[in-house]
């Protein structure tokens, strides 16, 4: 079936340091793909979306490029703040039915003052 | 801004009983979702509902789950006898029609001891 494989965790960086958190997917059909994030005591929002190849998603300073040649959906962002302190997933949804979410096992990620 | 709410926040139960998550999702969407992350691991998708029926399910939502909407606002998950290994975070999504975003709330960490 469709799964995500995201980057272990947690990560640490100081702030403005550049990120990346890499993910990979393997799936059936050309799924969407997602990046969700979840602040502390929080739900997951979502942070970028693309739907096709070479679509670049962003938002709040983060991108992710669907490449389909590398079946990979990482998140990038150049220059992290503190407040990006956060748990990160890649997921992905199936084209099919009511289009469940397929997640990756997330990605802590602590910034340093 | 509309948000998905779920309670309690935390449940602990014994082994055994049978215990119902609650969730209000957004007014207007029409698919209703429970994913379940256990601690260390995945998101994991359990069930998809739809028009007052399960649309998709998956091979952990076993004859031990139920989802029921039983009033216009509520979507509620039941397990019947809780076991252990059904600790977990419990997160419950919507979204206004197939292939739309999937709000989230904060999840409801269940505890079975």
């Amino acid at each position: 079936g469709d799964s995500v494989t995201q980057m272990e965790g947690p990560v640490t960086l100081s702030e403005e340091a550049f990120l990346t958190i890499n993910c990979t997917y393997t799936a059936t059909g050309y799924p969407s793909l997602f990046w969700y994030v979840q602040y502390p005591g929080e739900g997951l929002q979502l942070l970028l979306k693309a739907t096709k190849a070479d679509d670049k998603g962003s938002n709040k300073g983060f991108e992710a490029t669907y490449r389909k040649e590398t079946t990979s959906f990482h998140l990038e962002k150049g220059s992290v703040q503190v407040s990006d302190s956060a748990v990160y997933f890649c997921a992905l949804s199936d084209i099919q039915g009511a289009q469940k979410l397929v997640f990756g096992q997330g990605t802590r990620l602590t910034i340093n003052p | 801004e509309p948000e998905v709410t779920q309670t309690p926040s935390h449940q602990v139960t014994q082994m055994g009983q049978e215990v119902i998550l609650r969730c209000v999702p957004i007014s207007n969407h029409l698919y209703f979702y429970w994913y379940r992350q256990i601690l260390g691991q995945k998101v994991e998708f359990l069930v998809s509902f739809y028009n007052n029926e399960i649309s998709e399910k998956s091979e952990i939502f076993d004859d031990q789950f139920s989802v029921e909407r039983p009033d216009g606002s509520n979507f509620t998950l039941k397990i019947r006898s809780t076991k252990l290994e059904d600790s977990a975070m419990y997160f419950c999504a919507s979204s206004v029609g197939q292939g739309y975003q999937q709000f989230f709330g904060p999840g409801t960490r269940l505890t079975v001891l």
